[in-house]
């Protein structure tokens, strides 16, 4: 099965709004990440988070290790918020490589 | 200064033909990958080289063959295309012994095959 699921699937949000996007995962890992795709598709890196919670400006991240689950939350969002937020784990036994979830589509409206 | 780059960034071929998509990352990195994200499909790691040598590869098929004739450089060769290997494929860096907290990506290589 997936090792990584993320929900929901997609969002709409009006901007001003906050929202809270979620990651689990089913495998030991050594770290957890969160990526920003643009509508463009190029990635963009907005937290390596192995654990605890992490902070960025609008953006908070957290990850419960034990609960085997990650969150990314995005406060007053904003129009330039819409594109795609992939989590991806780094597992203990696969070195370098990062799993990756499908992504939650979030789109903010004006 | 975009700090990988990718070349070209769209790409039409012929079903049978053979491409190569270029990679140089400029961060000093000694790890280099190569992920593939098909339509509704999550990114999916392909390759991944450190110091010029391949230390893991997830792709079946023998089609695929990364290149790396310099350390900042991991070019991907597609032999054979088919319609199926349509996707946008992402080079990626990292420094591995950080813990793959700088990890990076290029823009991407869009990829059609007719």
């Amino acid at each position: 099965g997936q090792q990584v699921q993320q929900s929901p699937a997609s969002l709409v949000l009006q901007e001003g709004e906050n929202a809270e996007l979620q990651c689990n995962f089913s495998t030991s890992l050594n770290s957890m990440q969160w990526f920003y795709q643009r509508p463009g598709g190029s990635l963009v890196s907005l937290f390596y988070n192995p654990s605890g919670t992490k902070h960025s400006g609008r953006l908070t991240s957290t990850t419960v290790i034990k609960e085997r689950r990650s969150s990314l939350h995005i406060s007053s969002s904003q129009t330039t918020d819409s594109g795609t937020y992939l989590c991806a784990l780094e597992r203990n036994s696969a070195g370098n490589k990062l799993t990756f979830g499908i992504g939650t589509r979030v789109l903010v409206r004006p | 200064d975009p700090k990988i780059i990718q070349k070209p960034k769209y790409l039409v071929a012929v079903t049978g033909s053979e491409k190569i998509l270029i990679c140089e990352q400029y961060l000093g990195h000694n790890a280099m990958y190569w992920y593939r994200q098909s339509a509704k499909k999550p990114l999916e790691f392909m390759f991944s080289y450190s110091y010029q040598k391949l230390m893991d590869n997830q792709t079946a098929s023998s089609r695929f063959q990364p290149q790396s004739s310099k350390k900042n450089h991991l070019d991907l060769q597609i032999t054979a295309l088919k319609p199926d290997d349509s996707a946008t494929y992402f080079c990626a860096s990292s420094q591995t012994g950080r813990g793959n907290s700088d990890y990076t990506f290029g823009s991407g290589t869009r990829l059609l095959v007719i």
